[in-house]
């Protein structure tokens, strides 16, 4: 069964210290892994797709890596503003359609 | 400017009310889709719509009905509300179908559906 896991459930920071958050994969096939951030009361807004392993994309403090069985997202000396939900999805090659979300990390970071 | 609208965004009803939530988008994307998330289930897909008149189920599509009779709108309708439906709800819409080049979807604001 295709499934998303992503750890921690929350993560708390301090200003500039820099983490990564963690997104498990297990599907039949990768089509695409992806990247939203979601602030309270919002909708998720998209970050980053990644689609073969040793793939990695940034945008500004943040970067995502992939590899066979997992994805990264390393913030580095994050900001207040960088606080929001994280939630990572796969889409396999079996669906044209289907996408699985994780749970999500929520990121709090204090200044 | 370029969204995705829903209404109403907030909504408390009883058991057996029939309801419509509505999504518009005005980006003239193919592809919507209905999710609800759930707190510790992430976000599960309800339906999904290739385009005008095709529509499919999702993971969880008991209880909900769609139509999408114009591109830019894509209602969901509960015929009958229970409790184990209230939820947060999002539409989503992307340019092109899934499985091709990025998967960008533009998510609504969200709907917060009670069912009493």
């Amino acid at each position: 069964e295709d499934q998303v896991t992503q750890s921690p459930e929350a993560l708390r920071l301090q200003e500039g210290e820099s983490s990564s958050l963690n997104c498990s994969y297990t599907v039949s096939g990768l089509r695409g892994l992806f990247w939203y951030r979601q602030d309270p009361g919002k909708g998720p807004e998209f970050l980053f797709t990644l689609y073969s392993a040793g793939e990695e994309k940034e945008k500004e403090r943040l970067k995502a890596t992939l590899t066979k069985k997992e994805s990264f997202l390393h913030i580095t000396a994050p900001k207040p503003e960088d606080s929001a939900t994280y939630l990572c999805a796969v889409q396999a090659r079996s669906s044209a359609s289907k996408i699985i979300f994780g749970s999500g990390t929520r990121l709090s970071i204090r200044p | 400017e370029a969204q995705v609208t829903q209404n109403p965004r907030y909504l408390i009803t009883v058991t057996g009310k029939k309801l419509t939530v509505t999504c518009s988008q005005n980006m003239n994307h193919e592809y919507m889709s209905w999710y609800r998330q759930d707190p510790g289930l992430g976000l599960r897909q309800i339906y999904y719509s290739m385009n005008v008149e095709v529509t499919d189920k999702g993971d969880v599509p008991e209880g909900y009905k769609v139509s999408r009779k114009e591109k830019r709108n894509f209602p969901l309708i509960l015929e009958s509300p229970s409790p184990n439906q209230t939820s947060l709800y999002f539409c989503a819409s992307r340019p092109i179908p899934p499985g091709q080049g990025s998967n960008e979807q533009f998510f609504g604001p969200g709907t917060r559906l009670t069912v009493l």
